[in-house]
């Protein structure tokens, strides 16, 4: 079946530095989300993506659409502490809009 | 923006009763609800989508008789977990969806089964 592999699985960083996030799909997807979710609640939807080679800025993220349509990339520029969470990429799947498949997810720890 | 509330946040039971946790919709309708779980350090998997008025689709591998769902309207889901055991202890979270919008999630209700 698909899977959403995320990578790095986790990152540890200093408060200012420039952050990296891919993630990579074994088949084609046609819209890609972004969501960060803090410990002990939901996800939060941070970007939305609905075209191959589609960048995507939301204030500090830029995320990006894969041209192979099996990839997507998100960048969080100056992080700063309040960035620490996981992040999840996510596709829609089995031909439903909002019936959504999760990657494996990408810790982020920011130190002040 | 559209909001969606779950209730309890969490809640601990003792093993083999059960446990119905709610999700509304606060400022829109929402004709499909998903139902996701989430163990600790791992992704949200979904579990079954919801839809207003008719039964709830489950994921392969989800059992229908143990996690009970019901939409009886537009704005309220409800999971119920029948005689629930340790192994179901975990964190539930559901989503809603209006149409043409990305999904938005409520804050999840953390389960344990003592």
């Amino acid at each position: 079946g698909q899977q959403l592999n995320q990578s790095p699985q986790s990152m540890f960083i200093q408060e200012g530095e420039d952050v990296s996030m891919n993630c990579t799909s074994s088949s084609i997807f046609n819209t890609w989300l972004w969501y960060k979710q803090d410990p002990g609640e939901g996800p939060v939807l941070l970007i939305a993506l609905y075209k191959a080679g589609e960048l995507t800025s939301n204030g500090r993220l830029t995320a990006q659409f894969g041209i192979t349509r099996k990839d997507s990339f998100l960048n969080i520029s100056a992080s700063i502490p309040s960035d620490v969470g996981i992040y999840f990429c996510a596709g829609p799947y089995g031909g439903a809009t909002n019936k959504l498949i999760f990657g494996t997810g990408t810790l982020l720890a920011v130190q002040p | 923006g559209a909001v969606v509330s779950q209730h309890p946040s969490w809640v601990i039971c003792k093993s083999g009763t059960s446990v119905k946790i709610e999700c509304r919709s606060l400022d829109f309708q929402a004709t499909t609800m998903f139902w996701y779980r989430q163990f600790p350090k791992q992704s949200l998997m979904l579990m079954a989508t919801s839809n207003e008025g008719s039964k709830a689709t489950y994921e392969q591998g989800v059992e229908k008789d143990k996690f009970l769902i019901n939409h009886a309207s537009l704005t309220l889901s409800t999971l119920t977990v029948t005689s629930a055991h340790p192994e179901d202890s975990s964190f539930y979270i559901c989503s809603a969806t209006v149409a043409g919008s990305p999904l938005h999630f409520g804050n999840g209700t953390r389960l344990t089964v003592t």
